[in-house]
């Protein structure tokens, strides 16, 4: 089944640390997308991708990082600049009117 | 600028009955869709119905219908006979196919509808 894999479901990350949440898509999909939503909020997008070895920032993509090397697997860093990263985080991937969300990663620093 | 408005932070809506969720949008390009998603409280999303700038029918999927009047920019979702499965966060989104810079997907604040009995 075509789809997007996000992982982990649950992620910790102790104040300080970098972590990688995977966003990978087996539906051939060119545009991909990250967002972030804090509890009773909207989605606020942080990166997102046209085109392999291409991405833009989004509205909020200060302290976070991206790379898309392969056209199925858009990886979002979590750098230790990001300074409330507490949040669930959502990869989504478009092609014109299809599109598909992952489930999501809910990120929790201690 | 807010490019993506809903007004209704909050519904309600007796079970069997009809209702409108509102969304207008703001953009300069020709050449656009806009989406409607459903969040339950476990968090996924889950797309509803598409609707493109060009389409002249109005978008239906199910007891899922899209008031589109371009005119105002208002793109408005129309849940038919409510069920209790229904109550959940919805969102409205609008990606513009505009440019290579602009081609991003942005979503507004979300309307909490709540089904009752």
């Amino acid at each position: 089944d075509g789809g997007i894999t996000q992982s982990p479901k649950y992620l910790f990350r102790k104040e300080g640390q970098n972590v990688t949440l995977s966003c990978e898509q087996n539906l051939n999909h060119d545009a991909m997308y990250w967002y972030r939503q804090d509890p009773g909020q909207g989605l606020r997008l942080i990166y997102y991708s046209q085109i392999v070895n291409d991405f833009q920032k989004g509205d909020i993509a200060e302290g976070y990082s991206v790379s898309r090397e392969k056209k199925e697997s858009f990886p979002l860093t979590v750098t230790s600049a990001q300074k409330n990263p507490t949040a669930f985080y959502l990869c989504a991937s478009i092609q014109g009117g299809e599109q598909f969300f992952g489930p999501g990663t809910r990120l929790t620093v201690l | 600028a807010q490019k993506i408005t809903q007004t209704q932070p909050g519904m309600f809506v007796q079970e069997k009955e009809a209702v409108t969720l509102d969304c207008t949008y703001d953009t300069s390009d020709q050449s656009y869709g806009l989406f409607w998603y459903k969040q339950p409280s476990s968090g996924e999303m889950i797309f509803l119905i598409y609707q493109g700038s060009y389409d002249e029918q109005n978008a239906t999927e199910g007891r899922y219908s899209l008031n589109f009047q371009k005119a105002r920019k208002s793109a408005n979702l129309v849940i038919s006979a409510s069920q209790l499965g229904d109550s959940a966060m919805y969102f409205c989104a609008m990606r513009e196919f505009g440019s290579y810079n602009t081609d991003k997907l942005i979503f507004g604040t979300g309307t909490r509808l709540q089904v009752f009995p």
